[in-house]
């Protein structure tokens, strides 16, 4: 069964501090992963895209991560600010299909 | 001014009644879909729709039914059979539906069961 999985569920973390959040999934076979970012009450954002041939994308203090033959994927925040604090949504997409398969997201919380 | 659009942001419904959620697009896509999110839970796919006139079952469609007349829009009724219909309810569309592009989400509409 393609599955998407997250962790943690929850992270809270002082302003300025590096995180990192993590992406397991069971998709095969697969076409591409993106990390979405949603702020409370609002639609998803996409933040990065790979293919299985990427296994680094950056924007801004964003950096994502993919290990196609572990099947994992990582988002990197750098030098945190307020604003980060959101859900931040792990998204693949199957080869072959475009029912891609969501995961429960990740809720970061940002401190002063 | 490019996008997706919802409305409205809150609904309140009463048991028994149909309701309908509004979806519009003019990025000129032509896939669209609806999603619903519950707390702690992914998005789960409800409908989508490929291409105008025509649309499929997702993941929980019982409840649920759809139109596609109109590139443009893809509205959603959450009829009186979907028995837990609280939730926060979220229309995307992409331009390539084949290979995974990129969903754009409008800002949701939050439907409360009075």
């Amino acid at each position: 069964k393609n599955q998407v999985e997250q962790s943690p569920q929850s992270l809270i973390i002082l302003e300025g501090k590096n995180c990192t959040l993590q992406c397991n999934y069971t998709v095969s076979p697969f076409s591409n992963l993106r990390w979405y970012k949603q702020d409370t009450g609002r639609g998803p954002v996409s933040l990065t895209i790979m293919t299985f041939s990427e296994n680094t994308k950056s924007n801004g203090r964003y950096t994502a991560t993919l290990d196609a033959d572990t099947k994992q994927s990582s988002l990197h925040i750098t030098a945190s600010q307020l604003s980060d604090s959101a859900s931040y949504i792990c998204v693949v997409t199957p080869g072959g299909g475009f029912k891609t398969i969501f995961g429960a997201g990740t809720r970061l919380f940002v401190k002063a | 001014d490019g996008g997706i659009t919802q409305s409205p942001k809150y609904l309140f419904r009463k048991e028994g009644q149909n309701v309908t959620l509004s979806c519009e697009q003019n990025l000129n896509h032509d896939a669209m879909y609806w999603y619903r999110q519950d707390p702690g839970q992914g998005l789960r796919l409800i409908y989508y729709s490929q291409i105008v006139n025509d649309f499929q079952k997702g993941d929980i469609a019982e409840g649920y039914s759809v139109s596609r007349e109109k590139k443009e829009s893809f509205p959603l009724t959450v009829t009186s059979a979907q028995k837990n219909p609280t939730a926060f309810y979220l229309c995307a569309s992409t331009s390539n539906s084949l290979t995974g592009g990129e969903q754009f989400f409008g800002p949701g509409t939050r439907l409360t069961v009075l």
